[in-house]
């Protein structure tokens, strides 16, 4: 069955450190997309990436960068440099291709980042 | 501009009284869904829906329905609601092209059901 762990509740780091958000995951299909999104204070969902299963390689884009490692089924998220806006709850998700081709999202329960002035 | 509107986006209303948000997205995605949010729960799949006519559960679907008659709107039905489905509501829409995706959120409709 499909999981995903996001074992850090909350998170508090003070601006301009850098933090890692840890996302493990666990599924049997050997196909299947891993996915993070941010829902700051105001309340909105934001899609940050997916990545294939795939495609192992290191994604980054501007502070942020993603490590995906199949042989810890590791999905994690670096801030680099935080910054007060990055204070937000951030979800992990999976998502297996079922044999219709249709497929459905699993999320973690969400890790809260706080970033102290 | 690219947006996915659901309405209301808040609403109280009592036991067993029918009640359906709707769900619209500009974008001619194919593929739209819904979650719940629950504190403690993160999210949580309701149902989707790859196209027109083409629906699926997710993980929590029960005491819900939905319809896709048409591309651009994908409206969740309560026919009985409960005081267990009081939540926060996302309706979601992905571009998909080739091995890429991106999705789209709705701002969310807050429900209570009394």
């Amino acid at each position: 069955a499909q999981k995903v762990t996001q074992a850090q509740t909350e998170i508090s780091v003070v601006e301009k450190e850098d933090v890692t958000l840890d996302c493990v995951y666990e599924t049997r299909d050997t196909t299947y997309y891993l996915f993070w999104y941010k829902q700051p204070p105001s309340g909105e969902l934001v899609f940050l990436i997916r990545r294939n299963s795939f495609d192992e390689q290191n994604e980054i884009s501007g502070r942020y960068s993603w490590n995906f490692q199949k042989s810890t089924s590791s999905f994690n998220f670096t801030i680099t440099a935080s910054q007060v806006v990055d204070s937000a709850v951030y979800f992990c998700a999976l998502s297996e291709a079922e044999g219709s081709g249709t497929y459905k999202y699993i999320f973690g329960t969400g890790t809260r980042l706080k970033v102290l002035a | 501009e690219a947006q996915v509107t659901q309405n209301p986006r808040y609403l109280i209303t009592v036991t067993g009284k029918k009640l359906t948000v709707t769900c619209s997205q500009n974008m001619n995605h194919e593929y739209m869904s819904w979650y719940r949010q629950d504190p403690g729960l993160g999210l949580r799949q309701i149902y989707y829906s790859m196209n027109v006519e083409v629906t699926d559960k997710g993980d929590v679907p029960e005491g819900y329905k939905v319809s896709r008659k048409e591309k651009r709107n994908f409206p969740l039905i309560l026919e009985s609601p409960s005081p267990n489905q009081t939540s926060l509501y996302f309706c979601a829409s992905s571009l998909m092209v080739g091995f890429q995706e991106t999705q789209y959120f709705g701002p969310g409709t807050r429900l209570l059901v009394l």
